[in-house]
């Protein structure tokens, strides 16, 4: 597996509170992404980052904010958690950031009660 | 706008029967297709990508323009195939748009 870790891997968090996910990497990949796969819609891209501080959003933005202060890691927020967001998050980095291939990282199984 | 479309949510098949995944997309540019897997307790990886137009693990996909189609296939399946496969298209906007995914579960 690519040197790709998510923390936590697995969270339980009440309405209305903030959460962060952490994506960290030791490849040195320029690009980062988040996503979240649910039933039925498989993955859809949240945001992806093409550098540090360079971030840009995806499809499904709404609620959720990143940062990237260091080329290693990429941070997702959910300031105010709903039930909407219980799902499975993912990171993937990539080299090149066009037609290279994304790496994932092993998931962060999030859950909003 | 683009989107990507895999119309089975579960395919199942018998050892030895061939498989085919269906996959269709639209987008107004030159498309760049891939296929991913996800396999019990694994991470998402890269199966392969129609520019290559190689055949890995027996899976083969062509990329039909004027079907707007990327289907994959397979000949003979095997049990080890049994796994999640998503079709993804490269929008040129350095991230890629899923389909919604297929799994495959081929019985013995």
């Amino acid at each position: 597996d690519a040197g790709i870790t998510q923390s936590p891997r697995h969270k339980v968090t009440e309405t209305g509170t903030p959460v962060t996910l952490r994506c960290h990497q030791t490849e040195n990949h320029r690009y980062m992404y988040w996503y979240r796969q649910d039933p039925g819609h498989g993955l859809r891209l949240i945001h992806y980052s093409y550098g540090v501080k360079d971030t840009d959003k995806g499809e499904v933005s709404d609620g959720y904010s990143v940062s990237r202060s260091k080329t290693e890691d990429f941070l997702l927020t959910l300031e105010s958690a709903t039930s909407s967001q219980t799902s499975v998050y993912f990171c993937a980095i990539s080299d090149r950031g066009d037609r290279s291939e994304q790496y994932f990282g092993p998931g962060t199984r999030l859950t909003v009660t | 706008a683009q989107r990507v479309t895999q119309p089975e949510k579960l395919l199942s098949v018998f050892k030895g029967a061939p498989v085919e995944l269906k996959c269709n997309y639209s987008y107004s540019g030159s498309p760049e297709l891939f296929w991913y897997v996800q396999y019990s307790r694994q991470r998402l990886q890269l199966l392969l990508r129609h520019i290559s137009r190689e055949s890995i693990k027996g899976f083969t996909a062509d990329l039909n323009k004027g079907e707007t189609s990327f289907h994959l296939k397979k000949p003979f399946a095997q049990e080890e195939d049994s796994a999640m496969y998503y079709c993804a298209l490269y929008t040129g906007r350095r991230a890629l748009t899923f389909g919604s995914g297929t799994r495959l579960q081929v019985q013995p």
